[in-house]
């Protein structure tokens, strides 16, 4: 079956506009995480779903970031007022429940502000 | 709150030799998971092995194999005949057993990895 997708592969976008970042999780996985990968960095904790709520979002960085999994399947990642520091690639994994099963992730989103 | 060391920015190793990619950790929890994640240029994380604190047994998967030293809080990966195809960047990973909603992942810097042929 299809694995975890993210859209786009790729987004450059000026400072100061609004982004997107889709993740399309493996069906029936309940769980979903998103992290963040500087360069050079390994990944940072953001925000994990379970279901259709937000389990844990305190690695949300601050108020423009915000993330929804409204229907307990796609999630959307929401980036207000982009700053050059957010360029990153963004990673959403998945899984089948929310404890010891393991994690599937997507290929990333390489997000870029100039 | 834990924390996940990787100290070897890069490595090299030979087609079909072996090398030893190392980790330390520190945490208060006495079981916890640990993992090694390789991350090819395609960007996907692909698990490629876990270790449960509470076994005492080093996991093993094919050439993949660890050394867990739990009172060292060392995790290192041993891979065996190395392939032109293991050459990736390597991440360390924690994450607690039980607790309550935490349920991320804590992880190194990386290791880069390449092989030569």
């Amino acid at each position: 079956g299809a694995g975890v997708s993210q859209t786009p592969s790729n987004k450059v976008t000026e400072k100061g506009k609004y982004v997107e970042l889709r993740c399309d999780p493996i069906s029936g996985h309940t769980a979903l995480y998103w992290y963040r990968q500087s360069l050079g960095q390994g990944p940072e904790f953001l925000i994990y779903f379970q279901g259709t709520g937000a389990a844990d979002d305190s690695g949300l960085p601050n108020d423009r970031f915000f993330a929804v999994r409204p229907e307990g399947s796609v999630s959307t990642l929401k980036i207000q007022r982009t700053e050059r520091g957010d360029s990153a690639v963004y990673l959403c994994a998945s899984s089948l429940t929310d404890f010891n099963s393991p994690l599937h992730f997507g290929n990333g989103t390489r997000l870029t502000v100039t | 709150a834990q924390t996940v060391t990787q100290s070897q920015p890069e490595m090299s190793v030979q087609e079909a030799e072996t090398v030893t990619l190392s980790c330390t950790y520190d945490t208060s929890e006495s079981d916890y998971y640990l993992f090694w994640y390789k991350q090819p240029p395609s960007r996907q994380m692909i698990l490629v092995i876990r270790q449960e604190a509470y076994k005492q047994q080093n996991a093993t998967e094919n050439r993949f194999s660890v050394n867990f030293q739990k009172a060292a809080k060392s995790f290192s990966l041993k891979i065996s005949d190395s392939q032109l195809g293991d050459a990736a960047m390597y991440f360390c990973a924690y994450r607690n057993t039980n607790a309550g909603n935490n349920r991320k992942l804590i992880w190194g810097l990386g290791t880069s990895l390449a092989v030569n042929p």
